[in-house]
């Protein structure tokens, strides 16, 4: 199975901040990764994927990069809105796997 | 409006059984790769299983295979997961998601059911 790990598992940022979360494949899966947004209670959201690609409606503060094992998901500009739980999740095979989830919490 | 949702879950004791139904409206259901994912509380995400668009090839973790069965009724719009040998360590909320058709990517989840183990 292909391991995720995120980092860091937690950060604290404020307002207006940029803010760059970095995803780890154990393997290589080329672009096969998608970035989903959780707030408490709600199911998650998708963000980005193709590694890189802005779902329709995301805004575009939203950007994803990175290929092979490495990636990065960056908020350009911390809104109050994006205070949430971001996870990564590779696409290459099954099972599909799950990064730990990086927290991002109000400084 | 694109939606799914799920009923089915509730409370169970170790050992038993359970079947999450997720009924789907808004888009063509035949044309999609469908999964379960799950939460454990206070954790993070799990993919459980998926399902091909004709139901032809099923694929499941590690950790529920020869106990969950994914399946699906393109006629009925509905997908279906039955879970057998419940386990303390099955207790989560169980969201029905929809991978998108060219994106590899889980873009519509349901609001999710909770499935809680307990004797």
């Amino acid at each position: 199975d292909i391991q995720m790990t995120q980092s860091p598992s937690s950060l604290s940022a404020s307002v207006g901040d940029r803010v760059t979360i970095t995803c780890r494949a154990s393997q290589n899966i080329n672009r096969y990764l998608n970035w989903y947004q959780q707030k408490p209670g709600k199911a998650p959201k998708l963000l980005i994927y193709a590694a890189s690609s802005l779902q329709s409606g995301v805004p575009s503060r939203f950007s994803g990069s990175g290929s092979g094992t490495d990636f990065t998901l960056t908020i350009s500009s911390l809104q109050p809105e994006d205070f949430a739980t971001y996870y990564c999740q590779q696409s290459s095979t099954t099972p599909r796997t799950f990064g730990q989830g990086t927290k991002v919490g109000i400084k | 409006e694109v939606q799914l949702v799920e009923s089915g879950g509730g409370l169970v004791q170790p050992g038993g059984s359970l079947r999450l139904s997720c009924e789907v409206s808004g888009f063509t259901f035949r044309n999609n790769w469908m999964s379960w994912v799950r939460q454990a509380p206070g954790k993070g995400l799990e993919w459980v299983a998926c399902i091909k668009e004709d139901g032809s090839e099923k694929y499941y973790v590690d950790s529920v295979k020869g106990r969950f069965t994914i399946s699906r009724d393109n006629a009925k719009y509905s997908l279906y997961l039955q879970m057998n040998s419940l386990r303390a360590e099955d207790t989560a909320v169980y969201y029905c998601v929809r991978e998108g058709q060219w994106l590899d990517a889980f873009d519509i989840w349901g609001q999710g059911t909770m499935v809680t183990v307990s004797s």
